[in-house]
């Protein structure tokens, strides 16, 4: 079955950091690029970040640009997505997402064909 | 960044009845668009992409069409299992990618 499964969100103060984790499972995970997409409580969806397969591609919403950095093990199945000097706007559930096409350069251009059930960040004093 | 407007906000209809969401950019974007679902407490789902490709295992029901600026999903038959919240998503690589502010399906 494919799957991917988020984990590591938490409540946490204004100017701490967290990592958060995506573990693959079911299907070829250095054939795809991979992305972060993230949804505040009762609003819309919002890219936050992707990388492309083997991490030589990578993007990041102007939101988050400086703050958070995105990485992948694709020797383990894994993405990561590492959140500095969080602020209460960056409170949301967080998303990890499959790229539909393998292989691709231009990490922005690809729909999302697999979701995860997102971890939910939380940042409030 | 390109905008993703997506109308109406909220629709109500009848079981067997024809929807039609749209989705307009502020910029042309090919065919460089997908639809999702999102039921509530659930992940997104790919329904389309690439403005008319339906997605392996989406009942046929469901169809895309567009190209440039304009952009529609319909359900042909509106079912129960269809009452949930509808985004668009544009990936024109000279872009970041966008996501429309969602569209609220609801069964009468």
């Amino acid at each position: 079955e494919v799957q991917l499964v988020e984990s590591g969100g938490g409540l946490l103060q204004p100017g701490r950091s967290l990592r958060l984790s995506c573990t693959a499972s079911g299907f070829t995970f250095d054939d795809y690029a991979m992305h972060w997409v993230r949804q505040p409580p009762g609003k819309g969806l919002e890219w936050v970040s992707s990388i492309s397969w083997k991490s030589g591609t990578i993007g990041y919403a102007d939101s988050v640009k400086g703050r958070f950095t995105i990485s992948r093990d694709n020797a383990k199945n894994s993405l990561f997505l590492q959140m500095n000097s969080l602020r209460a706007e960056d409170t949301a559930l967080y998303f990890c997402a499959k790229g539909r096409m393998t292989k691709i350069v231009v990490v922005t251009s690809d729909a999302y064909d697999i979701w995860g059930q997102g971890t939910m960040v939380t940042v409030s004093s | 960044d390109i905008q993703m407007t997506q109308s109406p906000s909220t629709l109500s209809a009848s079981i067997g009845d024809r929807v039609t969401i749209t989705c307009r950019a502020s910029q042309t974007i090919s065919s460089w668009l997908a639809w999702y679902q999102q039921r509530p407490g659930k992940a997104p789902k790919l329904l389309i992409y690439q403005a008319s490709s339906l997605e392996s295992g989406v009942p046929s029901r469901f169809s895309g069409s567009g190209s440039g600026t304009e952009f529609t999903l319909t359900i042909s038959s509106l079912q129960p299992e269809d009452s949930a919240i509808y985004y668009c998503q544009q990936y024109n690589s000279f872009s970041p990618t966008t996501f429309g502010q969602g569209t609220k399906v609801e069964i009468k």
